[in-house]
């Protein structure tokens, strides 16, 4: 099974200065992994996805994400961030849907307000 | 229209009271999920379907019931909505590829 470790509850960060977004995983068969964004009041929002490949991701909104299969990392990075980037921002992990059961599950970690301050 | 639909957006029901929540898809996939949000906890998973006759319990499935009517219909039921089953619902379906969600649907048990 998967499991997800969003490490910070809550962010602040002041208007245009880098925010980081920390994200940890488990799980015994290879991973994808996802980054969602909720604005308020709003539903769900993909922002980044990784499957395979570049390890790098790039996102809506100036939005990265690094996969760091040593660490078991998927962290979530902007290098300047806005007042409009304020909402909760979720890391999600999921297993091969082919190996059946509930491996395919998307699991989320509990989540991360950030909060831009001007 | 919206590839996952859910109805309603906004419901208000007393404890005690049976209450399904729907949620319909125009993505033709297989796979359906019901899941629960609630504040400082993320989303949590409460039911799934692979298929019309498959149906398994998620995390947290208790004093919940679900119905898989067609390829493209899953609902949710309480059967006797309690205060703590107050949350954001989200219906969502699947392939491969990524998941899609609904906008939620918005329940408040009084």
């Amino acid at each position: 099974a998967q499991s997800v470790t969003q490490l910070d509850s809550q962010v602040p960060v002041f208007e245009e200065a880098p925010v980081e977004l920390r994200c940890n995983y488990s799980s015994s068969v290879s991973v994808y992994l996802f980054w969602y964004v909720q604005y308020p009041n709003q539903g769900l929002q993909l922002l980044l996805k990784y499957l395979s490949g570049s390890t790098l991701v790039k996102g809506i909104n100036g939005f990265e994400a690094e996969f760091n299969k040593s660490q078991t990392s998927f962290h979530l990075r902007k290098p300047s961030v806005h007042i409009s980037d304020t909402a909760e921002y979720f890391c999600a992990v999921r297993g091969p849907m082919n190996y059946g059961g509930s491996q395919g599950n998307l699991i989320f970690g509990k989540g991360t307000k950030l909060s831009v301050k001007p | 229209d919206a590839d996952v639909t859910q109805t309603p957006r906004n419901r208000i029901t007393k404890t005690g009271k049976r209450i399904m929540l729907e949620c319909s898809q125009t993505k033709g996939h297989d796979r359906m999920y019901w899941y629960r949000q609630d504040p400082g906890l993320g989303l949590r998973l409460i039911y799934y379907s692979f298929d019309v006759k498959d149906i398994n319990k998620g995390e947290i499935s208790d004093g919940y019931s679900v119905s898989r009517q067609a390829q493209a219909k899953f609902s949710l039921s309480l059967e006797s909505a309690i205060p703590n089953q107050t949350a954001l619902y989200f219906c969502a379906t699947s392939v491969e590829g990524g998941y899609t969600f609904g906008s939620g649907t918005r329940l408040t048990v009084v």
